[in-house]
């Protein structure tokens, strides 16, 4: 259990759809990156937040969006699905600093999202 | 831009020995990570380089060249439970991990 929890772990909708992916970062956590990985692709870095406030934007398409809050939990919204859009959505959350060790990303369970 | 290679896909036998090379071409580079993934599941911390040289942890070691940009990950005495795939993550910024696509291990008896 890497203390990163994902909700729901499973989720069926239809094409046009909007879904919303929730995220608890570990205890103490500040950083929450999200990242989708799709059927024999690699994990594809979405955004990344530290402490609130947008830090890394990677391959995020304009459909989709997210946010961190103040109590650290983040959410990643999906718009006007397309069945492309089926992968396993995970989030990811990393200490504050690098003192403590390499910073290395602690990872959910993820999210499998299929859009019929 | 950023480029991670990986093979696709590796075979192995139970008790033996097995490396999987990374090689990368990133605007910036902070370290170079292994994980490993079960089909399904999350991805789990193997390993960190950010210095030349070898890293070693119990049956798995990792090794790191900067000025090649290449990577390896060596696995001794295989086990079955070590069929996964095995991503090669470069961090390339403040906490950003850029992943390979992953190389597909599969362990027989």
């Amino acid at each position: 259990d890497s203390g990163v929890t994902q909700t729901p772990k499973h989720l069926i909708t239809a094409t046009g759809q909007r879904v919303t992916l929730r995220c608890s970062p570990r205890s103490g956590d500040l950083s929450v990156y999200w990242y989708q990985q799709s059927l024999d692709q690699g994990l594809q870095f979405l955004i990344q937040y530290y402490n609130g406030e947008e830090r890394a934007k990677g391959n995020i398409l304009e459909r989709f969006s997210a946010q961190q809050f103040p109590d650290l939990h983040s959410e990643l919204n999906l718009s006007s699905l397309e069945l492309g859009d089926s992968a396993l959505y995970f989030c990811a959350s990393s200490p504050r600093s690098l003192a403590g060790g390499p910073g290395e990303l602690f990872f959910g369970e993820g999210s499998r999202l299929t859009v019929l | 831009g950023q480029n991670i290679d990986q093979p696709t896909e590796m075979t192995a036998t139970e008790g033996a020995i097995v490396q999987i090379n990374c090689t990368y071409q990133t605007s910036g580079f902070n370290g170079l990570f292994w994980y490993q993934q079960h089909a399904g599941e999350a991805p789990t911390f193997l390993s960190y380089n950010v210095l030349d040289g070898l890293e070693e942890k119990g049956r798995f070691s990792s090794f790191l060249s900067r000025s090649k940009g290449y990577s390896y990950l060596l696995l001794k005495e295989l086990q079955m439970k070590d069929s996964a795939s095995y991503l090669c993550a470069v961090r390339t910024g403040f906490q950003k991990l850029v992943f390979g696509t992953g190389t597909r291990l599969l362990v027989s008896p």
